[in-house]
């Protein structure tokens, strides 16, 4: 069965430095990954996607991702914080892209508190 | 152009009641998918429907049930509520081949 594992409850980080949410994965065959933002009392909004090709992606507000298969892992990266980056973050893994069966597994989630 | 969307936004029942969510499709989207998030929890998968049809469905009771029409809103039915079902309930949309679009979810509440 898919999984992915978010190791850490909450990362704290100053605003303007680097931040990184770290998500692991388990699937069989070709991951497909996605990272989604919840604010407060909201639904999830997507933040970017891999499918294939590029081991960096580049997603919305500044946010990117590392494919890394050897180490299963799908890390969230942004060079400079903002306050405003402050939610909670998923990691979620989708058995196919297109065509039957595509439901989303999504990880803990982890919550992200930047400060000035 | 609309986003996916759903009401009510609240509910509050109480225990053995019957619930019923409803969600419009982003555009464009014809498959959507229902999820319930517990307070502190991911998303869990519980069933997605493609041209009016059950797709997919995950771990949960016959107690959910749902339905899709021929415009692609979907609602998610709950029979006999227990305490164990208040979670915010979030649908999702896509067209094949793309990502998966959320609502703002309805928030119930079983007494």
């Amino acid at each position: 069965a898919q999984s992915v594992a978010q190791p850490e409850d909450q990362v704290n980080v100053a605003e303007g430095n680097p931040l990184t949410v770290k998500c692991t994965y388990s699937v069989s065959g070709n991951p497909y990954l996605f990272w989604y933002v919840q604010y407060p009392n909201r639904g999830l909004q997507f933040l970017l996607k891999y499918i294939t090709g590029d081991n960096l992606v580049k997603g919305s507000y500044g946010f990117e991702a590392e494919f890394n298969k050897s180490q299963t892992s799908f890390h969230l990266k942004k060079p400079s914080a903002l306050v405003s980056d402050s939610a909670l973050y998923f990691c979620a893994v989708r058995d196919k892209f297109s065509g039957t069966a595509s439901k989303l597994t999504f990880g803990t989630g982890t919550r992200l508190q930047v400060t000035l | 152009d609309a986003g996916v969307t759903q009401s009510p936004t609240h509910l509050i029942k109480t225990r053995g009641q019957q619930v019923t969510l409803r969600c419009s499709p982003k555009s464009g989207h014809d498959t959507v998918s229902w999820y319930q998030q517990a307070l502190g929890q991911g998303p869990q998968f519980i069933f997605q429907y493609y041209e009016e049809e059950e797709r997919q469905r995950g771990n949960f009771p016959d107690r959910f049930s749902g339905h899709q029409f021929p415009n692609y809103s979907s609602e998610l039915n709950v029979n006999a509520l227990l305490l164990g079902d208040s979670a915010l309930y979030l649908c999702a949309s896509d067209r094949e081949g793309s990502e998966q679009f959320f609502g703002p979810g309805t928030r119930l509440t079983v007494l």
